[in-house]
């Protein structure tokens, strides 16, 4: 059964640390997204790639995150230096096209 | 800039009722997404509507889009309480962002 993962599910950490998510896409699909999702602001779409290129990454912050995918099975989101304010779920999603998408299960991250 | 207005915000229905879920867009709507979720779980990607009068199924689920109308309704068949959860749209807008509605809340009573 495949899946996409998410490491870690649950972060904690300080102000100004760097964090580190990874996202595993499920084999064989070429496009992964990051969301974050907050009560406050709801669902956002960070970024998106497609064959490991980044095609949109508009919402994301770009003085403190940066979303890369060093190979095909392996995308990750950095935040440094992190914020109370990022404090979110972060969910990872890959599809063989952007008509599909499936979730990992989402990373928790709390910033003191 | 673009806003997606979902209603209702919340919805109560017993079991065995249809239901009828709006997500209507201020501009021209260029794609239209469906995703579910549960409290404290992960998202669920449903499905995406891409052009006027397309409609879409996924078990009981039918999803339309109505381009003139700038809006997309997800209708729920015969609800369950499995059914239950927070509906969001998500839409992309002219310069290709992707915008979501606030959710749409739904309780399903056995």
């Amino acid at each position: 059964d495949a899946r996409v993962t998410q490491t870690p599910r649950h972060k904690v950490t300080e102000m100004g640390q760097e964090v580190t998510m990874r996202c595993q896409p499920i084999l064989g699909h070429n496009t992964v997204f990051w969301y974050r999702q907050t009560m406050m602001q709801g669902l956002e779409l960070l970024a998106y790639f497609r064959n490991r290129a980044p095609l949109d990454d508009s919402g994301m912050p770009k003085d403190r995150f940066s979303a890369e995918m060093p190979d095909a099975t392996l995308a990750t989101l950095k935040i440094q230096p992190s914020e109370p304010r990022d404090s979110a779920v972060y969910f990872c999603a890959s599809g063989p096209s952007t008509d599909t998408q499936y979730f990992g299960p989402g990373t928790r991250l709390t910033v003191l | 800039s673009q806003e997606l207005e979902q209603s209702p915000q919340s919805l109560i229905v017993q079991e065995g009722k249809n239901l009828t879920i709006n997500c209507t867009s201020s501009k021209t709507l260029y794609g239209l997404y469906w995703y579910k979720q549960k409290y404290g779980e992960g998202l669920i990607f449903l499905m995406m509507l891409q052009k006027g009068g397309e409609e879409k199924s996924h078990e009981k689920i039918t999803a339309k889009l109505d381009e003139k109308k700038q809006q997309s309704s997800l209708h729920i068949t015969a609800s369950q309480p499995s059914h239950a959860g927070i509906y969001l749209c998500g839409a992309g807008n002219q310069g290709g962002k992707l915008i979501f509605g606030q959710g749409t809340e739904l309780s399903v009573k056995p």
